[in-house]
């Protein structure tokens, strides 16, 4: 157990629709990742959130935001979506950027869009 | 640019023999370097990990790694490898004031009897 908690595990939804993942990061650890995982693209860094604020964008789609909260923990909202979006979405956090920190990652959510 | 190079997507041992699992990365400064596995169904779990100091590290199951500047590598090993090693293993490369991980494409580990 890496202490890094997602909700939910699994997600099925309809083109178009607009769903949110939850992420509660380690005790302590200030900074939340998101990465996607899919067949097709391997592992893609999405975001990066620290103490609340935004501190690096990757691959991230327009219709994609995230958010951190004054309790660390985060959400990564997903709108539109679209057949393509299927995938393992990880959250991950570290005590502070990656540089020099680890990196420990949650069991993923199981997105699925039909 | 950072990359990081798995050149063997797929690899399949018998239960006992030994495992080698290479990663070459390209970067500009001394990276910090990573070896997560994912079980089917799971999420990344950190095997090892390589910051500074002892260019050889333990792991965790057993795994290790060791670190070659002159060849850019970080190959993972394990001296006997069990059926429950069967995974996908990845090689991953942070850098300092660097705000995420580039991860390699993968390589699943198949073992057989």
């Amino acid at each position: 157990d890496s202490g890094v908690t997602q909700t939910p595990k699994h997600l099925i939804t309809a083109t178009g629709q607009r769903v949110t993942l939850r992420c509660s990061p380690r005790s302590g650890d200030l900074s939340v990742y998101w990465y996607q995982q899919s067949l097709d693209q391997g592992l893609q860094f999405l975001i990066q959130y620290y103490n609340g604020e935004e501190r690096a964008k990757g691959n991230i789609l327009e219709r994609f935001s995230a958010q951190q909260f004054p309790d660390l923990h985060s959400e990564l909202n997903l709108s539109s979506l679209e057949l393509g979006d299927s995938a393992l979405y990880f959250c991950a956090s570290s005590v502070a950027g990656a540089g020099g920190n680890t990196i420990y990652f949650g069991e993923g959510s199981w997105l699925t869009v039909v | 640019a950072q990359s990081v190079t798995q050149p063997d997507i797929h690899i399949t041992v018998s239960e006992g023999a030994s495992l080698e699992l290479r990663c070459n990365y390209s970067y500009g400064a001394t990276p910090y370097l990573f070896w997560y596995v994912q079980s089917p169904g799971q999420g990344l779990q950190l095997l090892l990990k390589y910051f500074s100091g002892d260019t050889l590290v333990q792991g965790i199951k057993g795994f290790e790694a060791e670190f070659k500047r002159s060849q850019s590598s970080f190959n993972l090993r394990k001296p006997s490898v069990h059926w429950s090693d069967a995974a996908e293993y990845f090689c991953a490369v942070g850098q300092t004031g660097a705000n995420n991980l580039f991860f390699g494409t993968g390589t699943r580990l198949t073992v057989i009897p």
